[in-house]
């Protein structure tokens, strides 16, 4: 049973415009969730996080935005650079921050 | 930033032969490392905590004896496949935590196992 999921394989935005990736979970006891970036050839590595206490977390280009009600959570990213295709894995924990529940992953290419 | 160094990359075995995957953390000490499995198109599953000096935790689902588990030291943790099947065929991942590093968990860069 997939608790995390990310219904968009792939998404394509032009260099520049922003790029919004959806994430959506099913287990009410997450309370810390995380987006991670990963290039070909390379494991993933963190980008940024949010609690459950917030809605909103910030990091230069890359806002995170939470809806504990809808069960929802995106990353925004603005504007996009060609460096930003990679694919941007969502994930959620309970309790146990190490121990983490992942989408299936968004690959995003962003066009010139 | 830390790194996690995972070997080998990619390796092609005959079935019923076991394979074994390291996972290193280079510059830090980590009591706990986790190993993850994804197939094509799906999530990052997570198969198993590996704690140092004592027994993996597995999760629901997850054969202990045929997916070994040794984390002998503070900076190593090797995940063995035993007797390999074709349906175990799939990218093997681990991470390492980092104490009092907050959310972060350093990832190696992954394992692709092809049982033939």
């Amino acid at each position: 049973d997939q608790q995390v999921k990310q219904n968009s394989p792939s998404l394509s935005v032009q260099e520049g415009r922003i790029s919004i990736l959806n994430c959506d979970y099913t287990n009410s006891m997450f309370d810390y969730f995380l987006w991670y970036k990963k290039y070909p050839a390379e494991g993933p590595t963190f980008l940024i996080s949010i609690s459950s206490i917030k809605d909103k977390n910030e990091d230069g280009r890359f806002t995170v935005f939470l809806n504990k009600s809808a069960k929802h959570l995106s990353l925004h990213i603005v504007p996009s650079q060609p460096g930003d295709s990679a694919v941007y894995f969502c994930a959620a924990s309970a309790n146990s921050w190490g121990k983490l529940q992942f989408g299936a992953g968004t690959q995003v290419v962003v066009t010139p | 930033g830390a790194v996690v160094s995972q070997h080998p990359s990619w390796v092609i075995c005959k079935s019923g032969t076991s394979v074994k995957i390291e996972c290193r953390s280079l510059d830090f000490q980590a009591t706990t490392m986790f190993w993850y499995r994804q197939f094509p198109k799906q999530s990052l599953m997570l198969m198993a905590t590996s704690n140092e000096g004592s027994k993996a935790t597995y999760e629901q689902g997850v054969e202990k004896d045929k997916f070994l588990i040794n984390h002998a030291s503070l900076t190593l943790s090797t995940l063995t496949v035993t007797s390999a099947h074709p349906e175990d065929s799939s990218f093997y991942i681990c991470s390492a935590m980092i104490q009092g590093l907050g959310e972060k968990l350093f990832f190696g860069s992954g394992t692709q196992l092809s049982v033939l």
